[in-house]
């Protein structure tokens, strides 16, 4: 099974701050089997990233995905109000799929 | 619009069992993987299942392996999770996925609200 390990478990920045969070996997997930999720207080999560780094359906640019192998990052440019949140990355390279515990990016 | 509506949860005895379903509308369902997800009470996201577009592949978690079993009816445009030999640490909100691709592997697109299952000891 492939362990994904976030980090850091929290992050405290302040609106239109730069966000980068970190996801390392036990072993290779590949180059593009890697997704990132968000999910609000009281709602279920949404799918912002696959394949390493494409935005899916209405999810803004500010919003960059990169990475390969073992080493991912999610990158939020500029933090929106609504983007305070916590964040999963997801891979789905090995059997079976395994989430990352998750980044909490709170407002400072 | 993209719709999953899950059901199914309550409470339930240790060693007891639940048949978890899914309704999905608004997209071609018979085109896509399922996948199922829970979600402990103030914990992370955990995997616990899928299958593919045509109900023949079908993976699961290693911590719900042989308890647990994924099956879907394209007829009905229904994923159901058979859960069962329930044990506290299955006490969960339940979500279905829909999967971006059709094979059983891939990154889940839309997420339905989720039910809640409650194990007792």
């Amino acid at each position: 099974e492939i362990v994904l390990t976030q980090s850091p478990g929290t992050l405290s920045l302040s609106p239109g701050e730069r966000a980068t969070l970190s996801c390392r996997a036990s072993q290779s997930v590949g180059r593009t089997y890697l997704a990132w999720y968000q999910q609000r207080p009281g709602q279920a999560p949404r799918l912002l990233i696959y394949g390493t780094s494409s935005r899916a359906a209405g999810i803004p640019d500010r919003f960059r995905g990169s990475g390969s192998g073992t080493d991912f990052t999610l990158t939020i440019s500029r933090l929106e109000p609504e983007d305070f949140a916590v964040y999963y990355c997801q891979q789905y390279g090995g059997s079976p799929l395994t989430f990352g515990q998750g980044t909490k990016v709170e407002i400072k | 619009e993209v719709q999953l509506v899950e059901s199914g949860g309550g409470l339930v005895q240790r060693g007891g069992s639940l048949r978890l379903s899914c309704a999905a509308s608004g997209f071609m369902f018979s085109n896509y993987a399922m996948h199922w997800v829970r979600q402990a009470p103030g914990k992370g996201l955990e995997y616990v299942s899928s299958i593919s577009n045509n109900g023949v592949s079908t993976h699961y978690a290693n911590s719900v392996n042989g308890r647990f079993t994924i099956s879907r009816d394209n007829s009905k445009n229904t994923v159901y999770l058979q859960i069962g030999s329930l044990r506290p640490e299955d006490t969960a909100l339940y979500y279905c996925a829909s999967g971006l691709y059709d094979l059983w592997s891939g990154p889940l697109d839309y997420w339905g609200q989720g039910t809640p299952v409650a194990v007792s000891s």
